[in-house]
C-alpha cells in the first residue's frame, strides 16, 4: 500500500517560500507522485506530479528524493490565495487502479 | 460553458428518498469519478469509469450506483438515502487514468440527508 505521511498544518507569511514536506515511504517504482490543493469551499485542483527527478511548472516546484520515500512541494513565493489544504497523493493499486487516494493532507496557513 | 459542471450544487432529502447527483464535461474525457468528503477528511473514491458504459467501484460504493450512457455524463445515484451519505460530492474527469493524468474536478454537490 502505498501511504503518505503530512503535517496537519504548517503556516507561512506572505511572499516568503512554502515547502511541504511529504513521507511516502512505501511508494512502488511505477507510481507518479501527485500534489492537489484545496482551497475553502472548493474542488481540488491539480498542482503537479512527477515519478523520479525535480519538476517545475508555473504554480510550483516538486523535489522527490533519489530514494522517492519522500518529496517535497515548493511553493516560491507564497501569496494569501496559497492557502489551501495541500494533498499529496502517490497513486495506489487499493484504490482502484485509476483513482486517487486523498488523506488528510496539510492545511496550509499564510499570513500577511 | 466549459469545463467539468455538477448540479445540484445544494440538496436536502429525507432518508429512504432517491436521489440522483449530476456530473457533466465539456472536454469529452474519458475517464470520470465521483469522489465523497466528510467533514475534515480527504476525499474518497465512490465510483470512476474508464469509458461510456465502462464502470469499477472505488473504495466506499455501498448504497451507490452509477452509470455512463454518454462520455460527458456521468450521474451519481443514491437509491435509498441515509444519514451517513451526508456529504460533499465531487465529480472529476482526465484524459486516462490518474496515474499518470490531471483530474478536473468541479465545484462539488453539498447533499443533506435529514
Amino acid at each position: 500500500d502505498a501511504k503518505t505521511t503530512q503535517p496537519n498544518s504548517m503556516e507561512s507569511n506572505e511572499e516568503e517560500p512554502v515547502h511541504l514536506p511529504c513521507n511516502h515511504s512505501t511508494i512502488s517504482g511505477t507510481d507518479y507522485i501527485h500534489w492537489y490543493r484545496q482551497l475553502p469551499s472548493q474542488g481540488p485542483e491539480y498542482v503537479i506530479h512527477g515519478l523520479t527527478s525535480n519538476v517545475n511548472n508555473r504554480m510550483a516546484s516538486l523535489a522527490i528524493a533519489e530514494d522517492r520515500k519522500s518529496s517535497t512541494l515548493i511553493l516560491h513565493r507564497a501569496t494569501l490565495r496559497d492557502a489551501a489544504v495541500y494533498y499529496c497523493i502517490p497513486p495506489g493499486p487499493e484504490v482502484g487502479a485509476d483513482g486517487l487516494t486523498f488523506g488528510k493532507g496539510t492545511h496550509l496557513i499564510i499570513q500577511p | 460553458d466549459a469545463g467539468i459542471t455538477q448540479s445540484p450544487r445544494y440538496k436536502i432529502t429525507e432518508t429512504g428518498r432517491q436521489v440522483t447527483l449530476m456530473c457533466h464535461q465539456t472536454w469529452s474525457h474519458s475517464y470520470m469519478f465521483w469522489y465523497r468528503q466528510d467533514l475534515g477528511h480527504g476525499l474518497r473514491l465512490i465510483y470512476y469509469s474508464a469509458a461510456a458504459d465502462i464502470t469499477d467501484k472505488g473504495e466506499v460504493p455501498d448504497g451507490y450506483v452509477v452509470s455512463r450512457s454518454k462520455t460527458e455524463n456521468f450521474p451519481l445515484t443514491l437509491e435509498s438515502a441515509t444519514r451517513s451519505q451526508t456529504s460533499v460530492y465531487f465529480c472529476a474527469s482526465s484524459e486516462a487514468g490518474a496515474s499518470y493524468n490531471e483530474q478536473f474536478f468541479g465545484p462539488g454537490t453539498r447533499l443533506t440527508v435529514l
